[in-house]
């Protein structure tokens, strides 16, 4: 498609359940990015994939956060055990090359609340 | 660490007036620098990047690697210009980041 498509929406979950984020980067689009904004503050980021292998995870809450781009899928964000703190919205990014030669194109996020 | 500064968390300008929206980085290396912008109900885009070198919309922004700043200008701002603009950075291990914004508000 011509728009990364985030879905769903809005999400919301009980503390403790899990949560799956999906993203569809523009076809033909290499690279992938996830970000976390809490309170309309800052995109901290998460997690980059070049195809489907991950280029930096250095943003990753390891313990609880995962994350696959396959080949033929959406990309997805899954939050294992959610905790109040993960209320945020996730944004999703491609760029059709490395993001240094190439603009990002964001998705219209998705809207966890963990109550 | 924090790659990229912007001071201002809020701006107001009346209209006609200049604005200049602040951006500080760190970084060891040759980044580049963009400047991306969400209107309100859409989605987040590039406004402008440092090696183009272009005007969008009648914004600027000057590399300025000495102060190691990236601030975004403009002479004459408009109403349609408010918005959230956030600085952000590309190294050269293809990591992007982002400024935490400045939300702009040009006063009729």
């Amino acid at each position: 498609g011509e728009e990364v498509a985030q879905t769903p929406k809005h999400l919301v979950r009980g503390e403790g359940q899990k949560a799956k984020l999906y993203c569809a980067p523009i076809k033909g689009h290499s690279y992938v990015f996830w970000y976390q904004q809490v309170l309309k503050n800052e995109f901290k980021f998460l997690i980059s994939f070049q195809n489907e292998n991950v280029f930096d995870e250095t943003g990753m809450p390891k313990e609880r956060f995962s994350a696959k781009c396959l080949p033929n899928s959406p990309c997805s964000l899954e939050i294992q055990a959610t905790k109040l703190e993960d209320s945020a919205v996730y944004f999703c990014a491609s760029s059709q090359v490395a993001p240094i030669n190439s603009p990002l194109h964001f998705g219209n996020g998705t809207r966890l609340t963990v109550t | 660490a924090q790659r990229v500064t912007q001071p201002e968390k809020l701006l107001s300008v009346f209209k006609g007036a200049p604005v200049e929206l602040k951006c500080n980085y760190s970084y060891s290396g040759s980044p580049e620098l963009f400047w991306y912008v969400q209107y309100s109900r859409q989605r987040l885009q590039l406004l402008l990047r440092h090696i183009s070198r272009e005007s969008i919309k009648g914004f600027t922004a000057d590399l300025n690697k000495g102060e190691t700043s990236f601030h975004l200008k403009k002479p004459f701002a408009q109403e349609e210009d408010s918005a959230m603009y956030y600085c952000a950075l590309s190294g050269t291990g293809n990591q992007f980041y982002f400024g935490t914004g400045t939300s702009l508000t040009v006063i009729p």
